[in-house]
């Protein structure tokens, strides 16, 4: 039973215009939630994370957008660059304790 | 600042052989120590995850372990490698509040 779901295996956006990476969880004791970016044969690397007491953190050109009723988080990059191209995992954790990832989506982003 | 060390970055091994993968946090203590693998062409499951010396979680029953026997040394281990535990292992660690940071991984191919 997947608890984070990222429903889109990859994306493709233009360079300069908005890529938007969707994400939905099922366990409502979440209550952090967090986006790594992860180039191949790497380790992933935090981007950017939201508490469950806000719907909305925004870092430079990255803006997490989260709604909790409908256990929904989105990744918006603007404006997109192709070093952005990479593949971005979802992630939620209850308390701190252990981080459950999502399966991942590749985002290319074309010159 | 804090660093996490993995290594080997990677490894081949025969079937059959046992296995052993370290992983040292520098520049804190008593950090959250996690063990994640990464499947070709999937997302980031959870192997075991560890709140203190000798506290080991195993999320998923398999053929793998785990042991901390330092608060920054996270081990991972097998007496008899599989096939089908060939995989990209990443350690990560966190101060159980905030972000997961991760190490570069180990490519493991078993043959």
């Amino acid at each position: 039973d997947q608890q984070v779901k990222q429903n889109s295996p990859s994306l493709s956006v233009q360079e300069g215009r908005i890529s938007i990476l969707n994400c939905d969880y099922t366990n409502s004791m979440f209550d952090y939630f967090l986006w790594y970016k992860k180039y191949p044969a790497e380790g992933p690397t935090f981007l950017i994370s939201i508490s469950s007491i806000k719907d909305k953190n925004e870092d430079g050109r990255f803006t997490v957008f989260l709604n909790k009723s409908a256990k929904h988080l989105s990744l918006h990059i603007v404006p997109s660059q192709p070093g952005d191209s990479a593949v971005y995992f979802c992630a939620a954790t209850s308390y701190g304790q252990n981080f459950v990832f999502g399966p991942g989506t590749r985002l290319s982003v074309l010159p | 600042s804090q660093t996490i060390h993995q290594w080997p970055a990677t490894l081949v091994q025969p079937v059959g052989s046992p296995l052993s993968l370290e992983c040292t946090v520098e520049g804190t203590s008593n950090p959250n120590l996690y063990w994640y693998r990464q499947a070709a062409g999937r997302g980031l499951q959870l192997l075991f995850y560890s709140v203190g010396i000798g506290q080991i979680s195993s999320e998923v029953p398999q053929n793998l372990s785990a042991s901390r026997p330092q608060d920054r040394q996270f081990i991972l281990s097998s007496k008899k490698l599989l096939l089908s535990d060939s995989g990209f292992y990443l350690c990560a660690w966190s101060r159980g509040t905030a972000e997961a940071f991760f190490g570069q991984g180990t490519r493991l191919t078993v043959v």
